[in-house]
């Protein structure tokens, strides 16, 4: 099992460009979320797909914020003409079909974006 | 809306010393679950402890947690600290079966010598 896989591991772009940010989920797992992880905001939830569906997206920017789940392996994490208020680690979690148990979010190590 | 308090951002504490790090919360929901999750450094965050038992005490890894629903807290302890204790500590909730997780802002644990 080699866990949840985020690439890249970290990304630099320019004001204005795009970015986009891979997670491939573990394999069995039916949710995926993304969270956003900065020193003065700490880990903030922005999206969640449950087989693949957009569930909630209420902690998404509405603007230049996008993501997709095309298939039950990988989901991607859009920003278009980013700024440098976007620089932050971007973490991705998995964890199996939610129910009774609260099951446990497995988090990816990460994708540093750094908006110079 | 849901909630997650942690009053200490930075916690120095001196190995075999014991620690306890703040957590309350505020939510509107009767059927909620508690977890902390531990990031050392350069790493993911990981699964601590979690809970949903009103008065029951939660242990793993040395470190114990008490959700208590009559004063909306759930605090971390550990009774003597190591120096590989030393990481970020967040407490979260999440709803039910919706699983989305809302941390706290997280507390900083340094282990000192």
């Amino acid at each position: 099992n080699a866990g949840v896989i985020q690439t890249p591991r970290h990304k630099v772009t320019g004001k204005g460009q795009e970015a986009t940010l891979w997670c491939e989920p573990i394999s069995g797992h039916s949710a995926v979320f993304w969270y956003r992880q900065t020193i003065v905001q700490g880990l903030e939830f922005l999206t969640y797909f449950r087989n693949q569906a957009p569930i909630d997206d209420s902690g998404m920017p509405k603007e230049r914020f996008s993501a997709q789940m095309p298939n039950q392996s990988h989901s991607t994490l859009k920003i278009q003409s980013t700024q440098p208020q976007d620089s932050a680690v971007y973490l991705c979690a998995s964890s199996l079909a939610p129910g009774g148990n609260y099951a446990e979010q497995f988090f990816g190590p990460g994708t540093r974006l750094t908006v110079l | 809306g849901d909630s997650v308090t942690q009053t200490e951002g930075l916690v120095t504490v001196t190995e075999g010393l014991p620690v306890m790090l703040n957590c309350t919360y505020q939510t509107a929901y009767s059927d909620v679950a508690f977890f902390w999750y531990v990031q050392y450094l350069n790493e993911a965050p990981k699964l601590l402890l979690r809970s949903s038992t009103d008065n029951k005490r939660t242990e793993h890894q040395g470190f114990h947690a008490t959700l208590h629903k009559s004063s909306s807290s759930f605090h971390l302890q550990k009774s003597s600290v190591q120096l590989s204790d030393s990481a970020l500590y967040y407490c979260a909730l999440s709803e039910g079966n919706y699983n989305v997780l809302y941390f706290g802002s997280g507390t900083k644990l340094t282990v000192e010598p």
